[in-house]
């Protein structure tokens, strides 16, 4: 079993749709929680990140975890066709067992269709 | 802003050929990455640097080495190349202290023919 889990999809919306995308991890040991977007043949771009549980909104886009279900989720409100593009979860520990690398899920692929 | 370039975004080498890619930052931080990335397998990490010559290797080092002489450099070493090191090649920075978050390069897109 991989350590994060996200289905790659792809996923495809209407303009203008409420997207989820949500990955689940298996290490507790996980505290910080961040969403990476990444265009077609360019390099992920840090979108959101959250410590611990709780929500965080930023814009059109609310990142949320849930540390008792092991399970993190990002919202996009509004979606525009400029969100199409493929979103990786990525986590991450602290302490002496983690040397504070990133945990990536496989990524999810949005399409936002006009 | 962070900024972390890679010297090559596309790059074609033979099969045999020593290549090297260079990993630039300017923001003054401790710990470097290369992943390479691919379809349906996702991003992995080859090796890191968490301080000046130092180095370990992540989850896929074989075939690869690495090199950091400065703080700002860190450079992938493929020494033979191999069609199957076909890929993108993916740098990164972040800072020594949490939240961990890193900051990508555009990428290098490796041919091996």
């Amino acid at each position: 079993q991989k350590e994060v889990e996200q289905d790659p999809g792809p996923l495809s919306v209407p303009e203008g749709a409420i997207v989820s995308l949500n990955c689940t991890y298996s290490n507790s040991a996980f505290q910080y929680f961040m969403w990476y977007r990444q265009y077609s043949r360019k390099g992920p771009e840090l979108l959101m990140y959250t410590y611990s549980s709780g929500n965080k909104e930023d814009g059109r886009f609310t990142a949320q975890v849930d540390k008792s279900s092991k399970y993190i989720s990002l919202f996009i409100r509004d979606s525009q066709p400029s969100d199409s593009a493929t979103y990786l979860c990525a986590m991450s520990g602290e302490g002496s067992s983690n040397t504070g690398k990133l945990i990536f899920g496989q990524g999810t692929t949005l399409q936002v269709k006009p | 802003d962070v900024k972390v370039t890679q010297s090559s975004r596309y790059l074609v080498k033979r099969t045999g050929e020593k290549v090297f890619l260079e990993c630039v930052q300017d923001m003054d931080h401790e710990n470097m990455f290369w992943y390479r990335q691919d379809p349906g397998l996702g991003l992995r990490l080859i090796y890191f640097s968490y301080d000046v010559k130092m180095k370990e290797k992540g989850d896929i080092p074989e075939g690869y080495s690495v090199s950091r002489e400065k703080k700002e450099r860190f450079s992938l070493i493929l020494e033979s190349a191999s069609t199957n090191q076909t890929s993108m090649y993916l740098c990164a920075s972040r800072r020594d202290r949490g939240p961990y978050e890193q900051y990508f390069g555009p990428g290098t897109r490796l041919t091996v023919t």
